[in-house]
């Protein structure tokens, strides 16, 4: 079956250092990578997802790398900020619409 | 895009009762959708609302525990029936759309923050 895994369940980091994420996934037939985040007392928003046929994406202060052979997702945080401090999820699609989830990593952002 | 309005936020209720959380989206969708939070864990489907017919549940999950009625594309209502303290968790709706700029597809209420005693 399909499973999402996170490598860490929480993360501290010095505001200003860059953060990394880590996700694993086990389904080899995914459409495209989600990373969500969540504020506490919010639903998760999401920040940048990258296609299965791509290896890097960035977007404002964030980048997702992809590593298909392992099996490997990323999100980067460059210049961490206190706003930064959240619950980071990451998704799998398959099939356009089946969203199979992570199980969260809490970033703390020390000011 | 979608804007998601969910209440109550949060509530605190009493073994044996229950409770319904409501989910009104400013926009027409086919697909809307119920998550369950537990604490530390990842976001498990509990079923989808389809609008004028019974709606889906997944593995785990059934219709008397868990009632949910979708009477237009804009709402749908979960009930979490005859609550324990195990049903302690965020309750969050979500929907299908088209972002506005981006590849979002799934969109998600602010949550319901349940407390069974």
């Amino acid at each position: 079956g399909e499973s999402v895994g996170l490598h860490l369940p929480t993360l501290s980091v010095q505001e200003g250092d860059n953060s990394i994420i880590n996700c694993a996934y086990s389904n080899s037939a995914s459409d495209y990578f989600i990373w969500y985040k969540q504020e506490s007392g919010k639903g998760p928003q999401f920040i940048i997802d990258i296609r299965s046929n791509m290896d890097k994406r960035q977007g404002q202060r964030v980048t997702v790398l992809l590593n298909k052979t392992v099996k490997h997702l990323s999100l980067q945080i460059a210049a961490t900020q206190p706003g930064d401090s959240a619950v980071y999820f990451c998704a799998d699609v398959v099939a356009g619409n089946q969203f199979y989830f992570g199980t969260g990593t809490s970033l703390t952002v020390i000011p | 895009s979608a804007v998601i309005s969910q209440k109550p936020s949060r509530d605190i209720c009493q073994r044996g009762t229950s409770l319904t959380i409501q989910c009104q989206v400013d926009s027409q969708v086919t697909m809307m959708f119920w998550y369950r939070q537990q604490p530390g864990q990842s976001l498990t489907l509990i079923a989808t609302a389809n609008q004028g017919s019974e709606a889906t549940y997944e593995s785990g999950f059934v219709i008397d525990k868990f009632p949910i009625s979708r009477p237009n594309l804009t709402f749908s209502t979960l009930t979490v029936s005859n609550m324990s303290p195990e049903d302690s968790s965020i309750y969050l709706c979500s929907v299908e759309s088209l972002g506005a700029t981006t590849n979002e597809k799934l969109f998600f209420g602010s949550g319901t923050q349940l407390s069974v005693l």
